[in-house]
């Protein structure tokens, strides 16, 4: 298993700013991601955050939105840029360990107001 | 587009009664995984499973994969509060490392 630690753990944030969440992993991981989950909603990838390269995001989410970074095998940020109280959710870090195993962070709860 | 679907998205039962929570697609994965997400918190992987046909148990807790691999139930006996929580499948997207995720069962178990 591994430990996962996310900061903040919830925000609320005034519309038009910006906020970085981190991830902390108590392990080297290869695979990183970030999602979001939407208020009742599932979870959507948003993007694969690269250690050494740029992330790789999903059809639906762009770079200058969401500018992911991955200084290192266990840590990553994601900023959620120019929020709206559309982007008000839960953005929750996962990595995966192997190929039948991922696991998640306990999530950064946004409220954009 | 591959999809998983579940129902039902909400279930309210009494403490003690049995319930079953499905994940359907008309797409095969090589995997399905079952998550179960409490409030405040992340999802907690409950159990992978792989091949089709596969039932695995987890205490009052039984997972069954179809004999196609298209999809999957789970069978909660004798529930308790502490089951109370959101209730989610994920697949593979594309065989890929990639999840996909169903839309969720909310289950509240009342004392």
């Amino acid at each position: 298993s591994a430990v996962i630690s996310q900061k903040p753990s919830r925000d609320i944030c005034q519309r038009g700013t910006s906020l970085t969440i981190q991830c902390q992993v108590d392990s080297q991981v290869t695979m990183m991601f970030w999602y979001r989950q939407q208020p009742g909603q599932s979870l959507t990838l948003i993007a694969t955050a690269n250690q050494g390269s740029e992330a790789t995001y999903e059809s639906g989410f762009v770079i200058d939105k969401f500018p992911i970074s991955r200084p290192n095998l266990t840590f990553s940020t994601l900023t959620v840029s120019n929020m709206s109280p559309e982007d008000s959710s839960i953005y929750l870090c996962s990595l995966r360990l192997s190929e039948e195993t991922q696991y998640f962070g306990p999530g950064t709860r946004l409220l954009v107001l | 587009t591959q999809l998983l679907e579940q129902s039902p998205q909400f279930l309210s039962i009494q403490e003690g009664e049995n319930l079953t929570v499905y994940c359907n697609s008309s797409s095969v994965f090589s995997s399905l995984q079952w998550y179960r997400q409490e409030p405040g918190e992340g999802p907690v992987l409950l159990v992978t499973v792989v091949t089709g046909g596969e039932v695995k148990k987890l205490k009052r807790l039984t997972f069954q994969f179809g004999d196609a691999r298209k999809d999957s139930s789970l069978h909660i006996t004798a529930a308790q509060p502490g089951d109370t929580g959101l209730y989610l499948c994920a697949a593979p997207r594309d065989s890929s490392y990639k999840l996909i995720f169903g839309s969720g069962t909310r289950l509240l178990v009342r004392p």
